[in-house]
């Protein structure tokens, strides 16, 4: 079945290390997306990439970076400039052909400092 | 600049009467609208789409919206609530560009009574 693959669902962080978390995709989706979600905030914007080799910032870019090198993956690092990273994060993708499309998501990775 | 407001943060109902969660937004174009599932640390599912082609909207586990523009609204609906109803629920409309970016209202969780 096609769907969106996100690893590892608990992951910990110690002080000044920088995370990856992994997303990957085969529904053959142009449009990527990172959203980080905290109790009571609904989902907050990280980055989205339209098309290989190119992102744009979202909402909340400060103390992360992403990369996206294949069509099928899209992953998102935490880094140490990431203040407060405790809280769940989703991965999303959708066909890109522009307005109105819904996304898919994937079972997120709840991310926790030690 | 498009947004939604989900009016309450919290419902609940007990197993077999009617569920209403209120969502209204605010567009100055013709928007699309979505309602989206989310059980415990777990992504987001699509409950039902809004892309004007019909105002009543019939979507997945007998859940469905009425897309009033008079009054700005999109609530969901369902006759008669199940415990695995139980989850948080989220309002989004589609940002006016080719970026296929969403925005999310604050959530709504559905508590369901046996």
């Amino acid at each position: 079945d096609g769907g969106i693959t996100q690893s590892p669902k608990y992951l910990f962080r110690k002080e000044g290390q920088n995370v990856t978390l992994s997303c990957e995709q085969n529904l053959n989706h142009d449009a990527m997306y990172w959203y980080r979600q905290d109790p009571g905030q609904g989902l907050r914007l990280i980055y989205y990439s339209q098309i290989v080799n190119d992102f744009q910032k979202g909402d909340i870019a400060e103390g992360y970076s992403v990369s996206r090198e294949k069509k099928e993956s899209f992953p998102l690092t935490v880094t140490s400039a990431q203040k407060n990273p405790t809280a769940f994060y989703l991965c999303a993708s959708n066909p890109g052909q522009g307005m109105g499309q819904p996304q898919h998501f994937g079972d997120g990775t709840r991310l926790s400092i030690l | 600049a498009q947004s939604v407001t989900q009016l309450d943060s919290h419902v609940s109902v007990s197993e077999g009467t009617p569920v209403l969660l209120r969502c209204n937004y605010s567009s100055s174009y013709s928007p699309s609208l979505f309602w989206y599932v989310q059980h415990p640390n777990k992504g987001l599912q699509l409950l039902l789409k809004y892309t004007s082609a019909a105002t009543l909207v019939k979507g997945i586990n007998g859940f469905e919206a009425e897309f009033k523009k008079s009054e700005t609204s999109f609530h969901l609906t369902k006759p008669s609530a199940h415990m695995s109803d139980a989850a948080e629920y989220f309002c989004v409309v589609s940002v006016r560009s080719n970026t296929g970016k969403l925005i999310f209202g604050q959530g709504t969780t559905l508590q369901v009574k046996p």
